[in-house]
């Protein structure tokens, strides 16, 4: 089943804690990207990657880190230094081949600050 | 800086009825525009982008540079469309799609 999943489907963080979502494609896609969406918003870009071991800011960044270590892998930790973590996070996929591609979205993770 | 408007939080029209959501933008580039749609317990998806200038699932959307808006109409509506809608925009980086998005609009088609 292709797709992109997303994992957990709800967190939890503590004061203080690093967590990290996990967004693994098996769409063969190179670009990836994380948005985060907050209630009566719309969704805003975190970071994006284009292609293997690159990564870019996108509007939002601060607070955040991600990697790029293999092609179907693109997670995202929420670091201490973020410091209104809670909201929907929403990671997505496209080929990476043309300009305005259409995105392939994941289910999502709700991240939650105890 | 580039901006999505959606004005309406939530259009409620009755089956049958026309539909008209409303997207205004600011971008200081040439745009290309997008109608991302979310039904209940789906995925969040793409349902056409001007550039294909289609009709999917019966809507249509035309980008209007005077007015800067690319509103999505449908002249019949349906049960099946009630969903969220966000129009976004994309601004070129290389082969990556970075998107604004607006704030979006439930539809909600009764009875």
């Amino acid at each position: 089943d292709g797709g992109i999943t997303q994992s957990p489907k709800y967190l939890f963080r503590k004061e203080g804690q690093n967590v990290t979502l996990s967004c693994e494609q098996n769409l063969n896609h190179d670009a990836m990207y994380w948005y985060r969406q907050d209630p009566g918003q719309g969704l805003r870009l975190i970071y994006y990657s284009q292609i293997v071991n690159d990564f870019q800011k996108g509007d939002i960044a601060e607070g955040y880190s991600v990697s790029r270590e293999k092609k179907e892998s693109f997670p995202l930790t929420v670091t201490s230094a973020q410091k209104n973590p809670t909201a929907f996070y929403l990671c997505a996929s496209s080929p990476g081949l043309i300009k305005n591609e259409k995105l392939f979205f994941g289910s999502g993770t709700q991240l939650s600050v105890l | 800086a580039q901006r999505v408007t959606q004005p309406e939080k939530l259009l409620s029209v009755f089956k049958g009825a026309p539909v008209e959501l409303k997207c205004n933008y600011s971008y200081s580039g040439s745009p290309e525009l997008f109608w991302y749609v979310q039904y209940s317990r789906q995925r969040l998806q793409l349902l056409l982008r001007h550039i294909s200038r289609e009709s999917i699932k019966g809507f249509t959307a035309d980008l209007n540079k005077g007015e800067t808006s690319f509103h999505l109409k449908k002249p019949f509506a349906q049960e099946e469309d009630s969903a969220m809608y966000y129009c976004a925009l994309s601004r070129n980086t290389g082969t990556a799609s970075k998107l604004t998005f607006g704030t979006g609009t439930r539809l909600q088609v009764t009875l």
